[in-house]
């Protein structure tokens, strides 16, 4: 059974950064495809970015040159790096598996809340 | 990107009724659209993938149909456990991107 736990959320100032982790179980990190998904408060679903089995990934406009994916494959976690953070990335950020390879998300994790506010 | 809208934004219904639920492509995204149910503080569950195939373990109340630009979802007959807003997601094109929600409840 595949799953996924995030950690890493809080509260940071703008312009600050933090580090997301996505811990998995019943896949392989280093060889899935997983997207990170956000979600403002009491607002719809925002795909983010996507990790590539072989390393790489895209991201979304809206996040690009500021955040960045990498993995632990010791570790089976994948994070996501977030850098000069704005109020407007707020948002509880799930990890979620692309089955098959695809952006169709069959397993979620229970999100992590990030609040970015002075 | 492709635009995703979907109609209502939200619905009041009874228990038993048939729910339907639409969903529009800006552009044609062949049959490459999923749907997801999300229950206040849980993560999104899949139900429907490629417009029309039930996720295994999602009870067969739950149906969708469409292909190109326009898309249904249907809730045979709504049971209590069913509140909770549903979002189309289309993955025809990077980046994937989700309609604005469905909020249902019951009446």
């Amino acid at each position: 059974e595949v799953q996924l736990v995030e950690s890493g959320g809080g509260l940071i100032q703008p312009g600050g950064s933090l580090r997301l982790s996505c811990a998995a179980s019943g896949l392989t990190v280093s060889s899935s495809y997983i997207s990170w998904v956000r979600q403002a408060p009491g607002q719809g679903l925002e795909w983010v970015s996507v990790h590539y089995s072989g390393g790489s990934a895209y991201y979304a406009d809206s996040v690009k040159g500021r955040f960045t994916i990498s993995t632990d494959n010791s570790k089976n976690t994948l994070y996501l790096q977030m850098n000069s953070l704005r109020p407007e990335d707020t948002a509880v950020y799930y990890c979620a598996r692309n089955r098959n390879g695809y952006s169709l998300f069959d397993y979620w994790g229970q999100g992590t809340l990030v609040t970015v506010s002075s | 990107d492709i635009q995703m809208t979907q109609s209502p934004s939200s619905l009041s219904a009874s228990v038993g009724d048939r729910v339907t639920i639409t969903c529009q492509a800006s552009q044609d995204i062949r049959n490459f659209l999923n749907w997801y149910q999300q229950k206040p503080g849980k993560a999104p569950k899949l139900l429907i993938y490629d417009a029309s195939n039930l996720e295994t373990g999602v009870p067969s109340r739950f149906s969708g149909s469409g292909s190109a630009t326009d898309f249904t979802f249907t809730i045979s007959s709504l049971q209590p456990e069913d509140i909770a807003t549903y979002y189309c997601q289309q993955y025809d094109n990077l980046p994937p991107t989700f309609g604005p929600g469905t909020k249902v409840d019951i009446k």
